[in-house]
């Protein structure tokens, strides 16, 4: 199956600073990429997605990339503040069967005022 | 629109013990999903199921049963509850193939 890897697992910024989460999988045939944000005791939420036909995309403060070359996706989110804080999970699917996602084990994310 | 619910929202049960989560879903989804979430190991899929009537195994499916006998509902059963059960249980519900999925609140179930 699908094996996800994401780095790094804790990450600590200042407000208003970048952020930077990356993930790498193995499936080459992988082609949706999804990313959830867990707040504490919530349940995950989507804050963003991509799909292999496109490279980047955007959404305010929040970006994702994807290098279908190399096997990795990266999510960014710009002039951070405190209630991005939470855990950030990517996750990656071929789209066959039940869309099954594999996710990557979690970055837990602390902006710090 | 209440989206994905989830019942019970905390449960503890004792070793060898039965007992069944239940999903609903108000979004008319096709899909449905089961995931464990443990400490440091991300989002597990237990089953699945891709439309009413059918089922199918995930990545961890040993110890769990699931029905979907309605389009609706999609329930996660444990026969013999085992301490290697503990962990805090997702369902989720998608339209179709490679969209959003929707998750419930979670059930954390405890096993002594």
């Amino acid at each position: 199956g699908e094996n996800v890897e994401q780095h790094p697992s804790t990450l600590s910024v200042q407000e208003g600073d970048s952020a930077v989460i990356k993930c790498t999988y193995s499936d080459s045939a992988s082609n949706y990429f999804p990313w959830y944000k867990q707040e504490l005791g919530k349940r995950p939420q989507l804050i963003i997605d991509i799909r292999s036909n496109v490279g980047e995309k955007k959404d305010q403060r929040i970006a994702v990339t994807l290098n279908k070359t190399a096997k990795h996706f990266s999510l960014h989110i710009t002039e951070t503040q405190p209630e991005d804080s939470a855990v950030y999970f990517c996750a990656a699917s071929k789209g066959t069967g039940a869309n099954n996602l594999f996710f990557g084990t979690g970055t837990r994310l602390t902006v710090i005022p | 629109n209440a989206g994905v619910t989830q019942t019970p929202k905390f449960r503890v049960l004792k070793t060898g013990q039965s007992m069944t989560l239940l999903c609903a879903q108000d979004m008319n989804h096709e899909y449905m999903y089961w995931y464990r979430q443990d400490p440091g190991m991300g989002l597990r899929l237990i089953h699945y199921s891709v439309g009413e009537g059918t089922t199918a195994k995930g990545e961890v499916p040993d110890g769990y049963n699931v029905s979907r006998l309605k389009k609706q509902n999609f329930l996660l059963g444990l026969e013999s509850a085992a301490p290697s059960q503990t962990s805090v249980y997702f369902c989720a519900s998608s339209y179709r193939i490679n969209q959003p999925q929707h998750f419930g609140d979670g059930t954390r179930l405890s096993i002594l």
